[in-house]
């Protein structure tokens, strides 16, 4: 059982355009939902992260957009850049326990010129 | 600060042979993690452990195993290497920030090839 679920598989985009990457998720009792971006022969590392308390969350040119009811949440990127080209990952956790992540299979964007 | 650290970077192994994964931290964590990255199925977690002496069990801890040695160090070890273990192994850390931080912190893999 796939417990976070995400989508499309692979995303391309022009350069200036905005990248939307989703991900659905199963267990109501997650409260933590990050999303972790990684390059080629690198280790993932954390782009940005929401709680369930709040519906958008932004970084720079990275939102997150949480909807609680519909179980689901997404990653926008406005402005990609080539520079943006990588392996993006969802993920989701749930307290009390040892904040174990469980993630989403991952997408790769590529962002063209 | 170095972070995570991985060693070695790459390998390769024979069947039925047995290697150890080293992972080194220098952020103070507590919680410690080995994942295991294949193509279309994302990151899974193997083993983990939240605090040094203590390790349980992830999604996939079969055909491995782990030694938390200290607060810093968190080993993974193939008994007997099968092909099927042929991946890229993440060690991460957890960042133990207030309540709620399940940031982590990820070395930069170990590719590991079983022929």
């Amino acid at each position: 059982q796939q417990q976070v679920k995400q989508s499309p598989q692979s995303l391309i985009v022009q350069k200036g355009g905005i990248s939307i990457i989703n991900c659905a998720y199963e267990n109501t009792a997650f409260d933590y939902f990050p999303w972790y971006q990684q390059f080629p022969g690198k280790g993932p590392a954390l782009l940005i992260a929401i709680r369930p308390d709040v519906s958008e969350k932004k970084e720079g040119r990275f939102t997150i957009s949480f909807n609680k009811s519909a179980k689901q949440f997404s990653l926008h990127i406005m402005d990609s850049q080539p520079g943006d080209s990588a392996t993006y990952f969802c993920a989701a956790a749930f307290r009390p326990t040892n904040s174990k992540l469980t993630f989403g299979k991952g997408i790769t964007l590529s962002v063209r010129p | 600060n170095a972070g995570v650290t991985q060693t070695p970077k790459f390998q390769v192994l024979k069947t039925g042979q047995s290697m150890t994964l080293q992972c080194a931290q220098d952020m103070n964590h507590n919680s410690m993690y080995w994942y295991r990255q294949d193509p279309g199925m994302g990151l899974r977690l193997i083993y983990y452990s939240a605090s040094e002496g203590t390790t349980d069990k992830g999604e996939v801890p079969n055909g491995y195993n782990v030694s938390r040695l200290n607060k810093r160090e968190f080993s993974l070890r193939l008994e007997s290497a099968a092909p099927s273990q042929t991946s890229v192994y993440f060690c991460a850390s957890r960042e133990d920030r207030g309540t709620f931080s399940y940031e982590q912190y990820f070395g930069p893999g170990t590719r590991l090839t079983v022929t």
